[in-house]
């Protein structure tokens, strides 16, 4: 089982609809989870922390469930400006000097359309 | 606030060429410091990383090496580049403690032909 596992996709919706993504974790130890976004050809790019109690930031909402080792991330009314790759990331690091231990998906292709 | 500059932003370079790519963060003191290596169609994977001036780990073997000459500054090298080296290399830093995001350079794509 991978580490950290994500639906490649693509995920092909249209403008204004409401996406869900998930990401599954093997190690439930892991600290603290992560989603970013990376454009074509470009370096990835923090889109929010996830926190246990979830959290939300504009149409953006992320949820973490321990129990279950997923996180997902929800976008709502999608704009063309949403097509992007969605990489979730784990870090399983244990105190300072640990940060190393980031784990990626591969993330999961999202296409909005006109 | 911190930014973190990566350069070259594209290099082509010949089979047995040397390497090297420049990362500087700035706004910050005791990075953690990281080098990715993203293959095309591929997921992020950790080359390097340093909590502090001189220490460098490695996670994969291969044809690479990495210092950190100053606090702020990372360096990836190679003596001999293999047609294999090529992708997109990824600087990034994160805050010496734990369970922080990181940051990323602009990267680097190198083709070696």
């Amino acid at each position: 089982r991978k580490e950290v596992e994500q639906d490649p996709g693509p995920f092909n919706v249209p403008e204004g609809a409401t996406v869900a993504f998930n990401c599954t974790y093997s190690n439930s130890a892991s600290q603290s989870f992560f989603w970013y976004r990376q454009d074509c050809r470009k370096e990835p790019k923090l889109l929010m922390s996830v926190y246990s109690s979830g959290n939300e930031d504009g149409r953006f909402t992320a949820q973490l469930n321990r129990a279950s080792q997923y996180i997902s991330l929800l976008i709502r009314d999608s704009k063309l400006s949403d097509s992007a790759t969605y990489l979730c990331v784990v870090n399983e690091g244990l105190g300072a000097g640990n940060n190393r231990k980031l784990i990626w998906g591969l993330g999961t292709s999202l296409a909005v359309n006109p | 606030s911190q930014t973190i500059h990566q350069w070259p932003a594209t290099l082509v370079q010949p089979v047995g060429s040397p390497l090297s790519l420049e990362c500087t963060v700035e706004g910050t003191s005791n990075p953690n410091l990281y080098w990715y290596r993203q293959a095309a169609g591929r997921g992020l994977q950790l080359l390097f990383y340093s909590v502090g001036i001189g220490q460098i780990s490695s996670e994969v073997p291969q044809n690479l090496s990495a210092s950190r000459p100053q606090d702020r500054q990372f360096i990836l090298s190679s003596k001999k580049l293999l047609l294999s080296d090529s992708g997109f290399y990824l600087c990034a830093w994160s805050a010496g403690r734990s369970n922080t995001e990181a940051f990323f350079g602009q990267g680097t794509r190198l083709t070696v032909v």
